[in-house]
């Protein structure tokens, strides 16, 4: 099994640009979650999925989008890019509720 | 709503040292509480786990987390440092659905000889 993974590694965009993360799993896991993490502010939950066709938002969902037509993929949109979105994005996945999430590597995304 | 802090963004031991990180948590439901690591340009990894049962749970590494309910806690500790555990720890708990997880903010931690 590859577990979690995530594409691009590294991504520069311009302001305004948009771009999508992409995230698969091939567990079969039900709970998908995106997470953006800061330095000093830890890893924040941005939107998740508890099953295809199912995305609810996280605690800072402004500016991102999801959708989940299968249950291995969860991308995670960006439609105008901006420089507060620079971070490390990483995409985790679990297959039952309360158990422990599988993180991808994660995605280094600069946005000039 | 469910919410981690963790006191201390930054812990310095000396190798053979105990180590103590402390994560205080509030939680609308009963929680269940993780410790990850990451080590520097690497993903993160659990430690440890509490979901139901035993409060004292142990992890990977030597490490070991105690669950106190009267307390809203779940410190990480570890007898004896080692200069390889020199990471960022993070503490977290489930949301209430138990569908993804709230993150503190993180303790680096640095070993020194």
């Amino acid at each position: 099994n590859a577990g979690v993974t995530q594409t691009p590694k590294f991504q520069v965009l311009k302001t305004g640009q948009s771009m999508t993360l992409q995230c698969a799993q091939d567990m079969n896991h039900e709970y998908m979650s995106w997470y953006r993490q800061d330095p000093g502010m830890g890893l924040r939950l941005i939107h998740y999925s508890v099953g295809a066709g199912i995305t609810d938002q996280g605690e800072v969902p402004n500016g991102y989008n999801v959708s989940r037509s299968t249950t291995e993929d969860f991308p995670l949109r960006l439609l105008s890019a901006a420089p507060s979105q620079t971070s490390v994005y990483f995409c985790a996945s679990s297959g039952v509720a309360g158990n422990e999430q599988f993180f991808g590597p994660g995605t280094r995304l600069t946005v000039l | 709503a469910q919410s981690v802090t963790q006191l201390g963004s930054h812990v310095s031991v000396s190798e053979g040292a105990l180590v103590l990180l402390r994560c205080n948590y509030s939680s609308s439901v009963p929680p269940y509480l993780f410790w990850y690591v990451q080590y520097p340009n690497q993903g993160l990894q659990l430690l440890l786990k509490y979901t139901t049962g035993a409060t004292l749970v142990k992890g990977i590494n030597g490490f070991e987390a105690e669950f106190k309910k009267s307390e809203t806690s779940f410190h990480l500790t570890k007898p004896s440092a080692h200069m390889s555990d020199a990471a960022e720890y993070f503490c977290a708990v489930s949301n209430q659905a138990g569908t993804a997880l709230i993150f503190g903010k993180g303790t680096t931690l640095s070993v020194s000889s």
